[in-house]
């Protein structure tokens, strides 16, 4: 267990749809970002919060949103769902100062398949 | 903006030497990570180079040349559970975020 803890682990669900993904970071980190890992693909950013404040964006769509709670944890909802939007979607956390020499620890993720 | 480039694949005899390369391009540099993931499995850190040199871990090490924009991550006596996609990752030069952005991956296979 990484302590990184993405709710849920397989989602199965109709185009045009909606859904939230949902991550709690592991204690103490304040950092949380999103990535999306398509079928032999790389890791793809698509957000990142701090405290609770959107700090980074990468390519990701309009049709995706994101916050960070109080509590810290995050969700990340993608709306009007594509086919093409079927992936693994990760989400990772930091300590406050950046974790470069501990680096990322990444949740185990949420398979999406859309059909 | 920042771009990695990876070989796709690699393959490699258990007991072997392999060394999987990463070229980056990036408007800020702060450190070159590597990453570790194995099928349906989240990636894992596994070393982070902010200076130029070698860093050793155990059988896994990683090199960084800053002035070629070059690293590598060496793994040494391979077994087979080192089987995985491995990942460089350079970190954003954006004041004020850490965010990473991460190759293509190389799948490294091990045989028997």
């Amino acid at each position: 267990d990484s302590g990184v803890t993405q709710t849920p682990k397989h989602l199965i669900t109709a185009t045009g749809q909606r859904v939230t993904l949902r991550c709690s970071p592991r204690s103490g980190d304040l950092s949380v970002y999103w990535y999306q890992q398509s079928l032999d693909q790389g890791l793809q950013f698509l957000i990142q919060y701090y405290n609770g404040e959107e700090r980074a964006k990468g390519n990701i769509l309009e049709r995706f949103s994101a916050q960070q709670f109080p509590d810290l944890h995050s969700e990340l909802n993608l709306s009007s769902l594509e086919l093409g939007d079927s992936a693994l979607y990760f989400c990772a956390s930091s300590a406050q100062g950046g974790g470069e020499n501990y680096g990322y620890t990444f949740g185990s993720g949420t398979r999406l398949t859309v059909v | 903006g920042q771009s990695l480039e990876q070989p796709s694949e690699v393959t490699a005899v258990e007991g072997a030497i392999v060394q999987i390369n990463c070229t980056y391009q990036t408007s800020g540099f702060y450190g070159l990570s590597w990453y570790q993931q194995h099928d349906g499995g989240a990636p894992t850190f596994l070393s982070y180079n902010a200076l130029d040199g070698l860093e050793e871990t155990g059988r896994f090490s990683s090199f960084l040349s800053r002035s070629d924009s070059y690293g590598y991550l060496l793994l040494q006596e391979l077994q087979m559970k080192d089987s995985a996609s491995y990942f460089c990752a350079v970190r954003d030069g954006t004041s004020g975020t850490y965010k990473y952005i991460f190759g293509t991956g190389t799948r490294l296979k091990v045989l028997a």
